[in-house]
């Protein structure tokens, strides 16, 4: 079964700190992975991509890493601020058609505290 | 910022009520969604349309319809609104992708909140 589990479930650290959030995925065949942010009361918001070939992709403060052989992605937040407050929700797409079908996680309720 | 607006915002409606969630987009993007979001769970794909005339039922199954004349908009509609309808809807559109990869961002609206007493 393709499921998408993210971990942890809720998460407080205080401002400037790091955090590492995790998703661990059983979608097959891979084609691609997304880490999305959501704000309280918004849509969901594309942060960043991983294809099947990439390792490492950074986007300002987010740094997303991806290990197609044990299925686990990680979104890495340096010098967190109050503005990362926020769901951050992993969506895995399959290739099974040409237009893909996606799995969505639960997500990571992050929150930064001054 | 994405160029995709959902209306109403907030809404609370008694039972028995026909409700439609409005959603429109000017990307000229062929692919819209209808997602519904519970907190704390993951969002499911309720409805889903390739291009005008073209609508398909999602993985949850929904007592809505919608319907898609123009590109630009994908209305969600309720004949008679329960309070196990109450949710967030999320309308979402993509472009159109053929083939390996399917990169396919989603660009999301703001979300109807819908409470039904």
């Amino acid at each position: 079964k393709n499921q998408v589990e993210q971990s942890p479930q809720s998460l407080i650290i205080l401002e400037g700190k790091n955090c590492t959030l995790q998703c661990n995925y059983t979608v097959s065949p891979f084609s691609n992975l997304r880490w999305y942010k959501q704000d309280t009361g918004r849509g969901p918001v594309s942060l960043t991509i991983m294809t099947f070939s990439e390792n490492t992709k950074s986007n300002g403060r987010y740094t997303a890493t991806l290990d197609a052989d044990t299925k686990q992605s990680s979104l890495h937040i340096t010098a967190s601020q109050l503005s990362d407050s926020a769901s951050y929700i992993c969506v895995v797409s399959d290739r099974g058609s040409t237009l893909g079908r996606l799995y969505f996680g639960r997500g990571t309720q992050l929150t930064v505290w001054p | 910022e994405a160029d995709i607006y959902q209306t109403p915002r907030y809404l609370v409606i008694g039972t028995g009520k026909k409700i439609t969630l409005e959603c429109s987009q000017t990307m000229g993007h062929d692919k819209m969604y209808w997602y519904q979001q519970d907190p704390g769970m993951e969002l499911h794909l309720i409805h889903y349309s390739y291009g005008v005339n073209s609508t398909e039922k999602g993985d949850l199954s929904s007592e809505s319809t919608v319907s898609r004349i123009r590109t630009e908009h994908f209305p969600l509609t309720l004949e008679s609104a329960r309070p196990s309808h109450t949710s967030q809807y999320l309308c979402a559109s993509s472009e159109r992708t053929g083939g390996f990869p399917n990169t396919g961002e989603l660009f999301f609206g703001e979300g109807s909140r819908l409470t039904v007493l």
